[in-house]
């Protein structure tokens, strides 16, 4: 694919449902992350995957909070029993791995997602 | 505590003006500084990237500057367009670990370019 892609671009669900949110990386790119970016802040990061290697998911907020890559490709980002603080735009980003301290990040458009 | 903290929050100028962003960072080890571009509802892009030896990189009319003594960094922006309008983030990789940059992002500036 051209880019990074993300589905569903913005979900809407009730507290207390889980939800799944999808990333397609670069074609190609082996190390994928999540990040997630609440209004007026930082983005911050949850999660990486690096080809097979075991993720760092050092950055996951909780244990209702879970991330899986099949194939070292596609990734989904779980999250169960929702919370009104997890209402945020949640970016995935894949970057050609092995690239070293300059490696860039390409981003996908985001998932809105609103627990109401 | 790590952090990245830009100014100003917001800023507006008319088409064709320059302006610059501002960047302080208390990041530690510093590996790297990226500046990216966000448009509404748009992931972010890269502008520039600079490691610590450099202190100037520009990419078309935007020129970032870093001075790692005084952790500074700004990002100039010249003969701006309305497609300017956009969340400029600085971004500081706190070392590179783990097969990867550990990346602290600052909150943005958010700039509307007015014709």
């Amino acid at each position: 694919g051209a880019g990074v892609s993300q589905s569903p671009s913005n979900k809407v669900t009730e507290k207390g449902k889980d939800v799944e949110l999808r990333c397609d990386p670069i074609s190609g790119h082996t190390a994928l992350y999540w990040y997630r970016q609440s209004l007026g802040q930082g983005l911050e990061f949850l999660i990486y995957f690096q080809g097979n290697s075991a993720p760092d998911k050092s950055g996951l907020p909780s244990d209702r909070f879970s991330a899986e890559r099949t194939g070292g490709s596609v990734s989904t980002l779980t999250i169960q029993r929702t919370q009104q603080e997890d209402s945020a735009v949640y970016l995935c980003a894949s970057t050609i791995g092995g690239g070293g301290k300059t490696d860039t990040q390409y981003f996908g458009p985001g998932t809105r997602l609103t627990v109401l | 505590k790590n952090q990245v903290e830009q100014s100003p929050q917001s800023l507006i100028i008319l088409e064709g003006k320059n302006c610059t962003l501002q960047c302080n960072y208390t990041v530690s080890p510093f590996s790297n500084l990226r500046w990216y571009k966000q448009d509404t509802g748009r992931g972010p892009v890269s502008l520039t990237i600079m490691t610590f030896s450099e202190n100037t990189k520009s990419n078309g009319r935007y020129t970032a500057t870093l001075d790692a003594d005084t952790k500074q960094s700004s990002l100039h922006i010249t003969a701006s367009q309305l497609s300017d309008s956009a969340s400029y983030i600085c971004v500081v990789s706190a070392g590179f670990s783990g097969g990867y940059n550990k990346l602290i992002f600052g909150a943005g500036t958010r700039l509307a370019v007015h014709p």
